[in-house]
């Protein structure tokens, strides 16, 4: 079945510091790939997707490049602000019809 | 911007008994979907809704699990009766379409379910 995994948490990283969360997922044919993102108190908020291989998605200086090679999407910031703090979550959509979602990363930016 | 919302916020019940988790989609969206995540776990799929049925339910949705629309703008998460493991936050989702994966599923912020 479907799957992604998503690096272990939590991330604690210095303003202005470049972030990567790993992403890498499994699937039959050829998925789309997201990024959610939750802030807290708040619902699930798509913050990029791509859906096909070498698609980059890209939004709020949030990047990620569908590789199917490495059956791979990682999310990348070159500087990061204390408003990025939040949970962060790989998704795939695939043949099956539905979200499947990684674990989550929970992401601090202290100033 | 529209967004979808869900009522309660948070809600706590016994063992045992029926809950009902309510959610307001997006108003011209046709997919409708609910989610749980317990905590420190993963957000996994419960079940899809299109045209007054089901369209997809994941081996989670058991007979105990119910899904409705019963009026042309609530969408609504029925449990029959509560266990302990169904502690989680339900999250409802919906979407202009649901066969494409391209189509954005956006989600409401979550009602947090305690069972006692």
């Amino acid at each position: 079945g479907n799957s992604v995994t998503q690096m272990e948490g939590p991330v604690t990283l210095s303003e202005e510091a470049f972030l990567t969360i790993n992403c890498t997922y499994t699937a039959t044919g050829y998925p789309s790939l997201f990024w959610y993102v939750q802030y807290p108190g708040e619902g699930l908020q798509l913050l990029l997707k791509a859906t096909k291989a070498d698609d980059k998605g890209s939004n709020k200086g949030f990047e990620a490049t569908y590789r199917k090679e490495t059956t791979s999407f990682h999310l990348e910031k070159g500087s990061v602000q204390v408003s990025d703090s939040a949970v962060y979550f790989c998704a795939l959509w695939g043949s099956n019809y539905k979200l499947t979602f990684g674990k989550g990363t929970l992401l601090t930016v202290n100033p | 911007e529209p967004e979808v919302t869900q009522t309660p916020s948070h809600q706590v019940t016994q063992m045992g008994q029926e809950v009902i988790l309510r959610c307001v989609p997006i108003s011209n969206h046709l997919y409708f979907y609910w989610y749980r995540q317990i905590l420190g776990q993963k957000v996994e799929f419960l079940v899809s809704f299109y045209n007054n049925e089901i369209s997809e339910k994941s081996e989670i949705f058991d007979d105990q699990f119910s899904v409705e629309r019963p009026d042309g703008s609530n969408f609504t998460l029925k449990i029959r009766s509560t266990k302990l493991e169904d502690s989680a936050m339900y999250f409802c989702a919906s979407s202009e379409e649901g066969r494409q994966g391209a189509w954005t599923q956006y989600f409401g912020p979550g009602t947090r379910l305690l069972v006692l």
